[in-house]
């Protein structure tokens, strides 16, 4: 099973900052399969990036994802209101797919 | 659009079967593009897993070892859904159970695209 661990647990920043989110896998991800989500309170976690790098239908154009192997990062160029939520990378490479903990990006 | 609606028990009794189902709409449980899975969440836990259903000429089934002894998804082609079956069930089966839909079209992997609205189940007598 792929171990994923991200950092960190919580990021404090302001509206207009930018936000780098880092997600460790436990061994390499097959094919770039890692894919980040974004979950609000009371919600279902919302696809943003998939295969790493490519953005989910609808995620806007300051969501960037990059990466390989065991190391992926995804970054929020600008920071906007609706930006601060909790969020999880998932690698769906092998079996079983894996979750990470999750980075909660909070308003400083 | 793809639509997910969740349905079943918010409480189930210790050692009862949780059964939940999960209605598709703006696609088929018999796709060959996707597989319709089960994920938990619960503040112990984080996000986990459970399994999923697909079909590529024939069905397939794909379970955590956690639950792989408990679990059983199965596909519904008349009513065009999927459904949970957790047998057992203990206190640490408590979480939000969500379905959704993984994009698995021309046999490449695109992420959880859709997903139910969750389900709380409490185990508890």
């Amino acid at each position: 099973e792929i171990v994923l661990t991200q950092s960190p647990g919580t990021l404090s920043l302001s509206p207009g900052e930018r936000a780098t989110l880092s997600c460790r896998a436990s061994q390499s991800v097959s094919s770039s399969y890692l894919a980040w989500y974004q979950q609000k309170p009371g919600q279902a976690p919302r696809l943003l990036i998939y295969g790493a790098s490519n953005r989910a239908t609808g995620t806007p154009d300051r969501f960037s994802g990059s990466g390989s192997g065991t190391d992926f990062t995804l970054t929020i160029s600008r920071l906007e209101p609706e930006d601060f939520a909790v969020y999880y990378c998932q690698q769906y490479g092998s079996s079983p797919r894996t979750f990470g903990q999750g980075t909660k990006v909070e308003i400083k | 659009q793809v639509q997910l609606q969740q349905s079943g028990p918010g409480l189930v009794k210790p050692s009862q079967t949780l059964s939940l189902t999960c209605a598709i709409s703006g696609d088929s449980v018999s796709s060959n593009s996707a597989a319709w899975n089960w994920i938990r969440q619960s503040p112990s836990r984080g996000l986990e897993w459970l399994g999923r259903t697909y079909f590529k000429s024939k069905w397939y089934n794909d379970y955590a070892v956690s639950v792989k002894s408990r679990l059983t998804i199965k596909p519904d082609t008349s009513k065009n859904q999927f459904s949970l079956q957790l047998n057992s069930v203990t206190p640490e089966d408590t979480a939000v159970y969500y379905c959704a839909r993984e994009d698995i079209w021309n046999d490449g992997a695109y992420g959880f695209d859709n997903w139910g609205q969750g389900t709380m189940v409490t185990v508890s007598s």
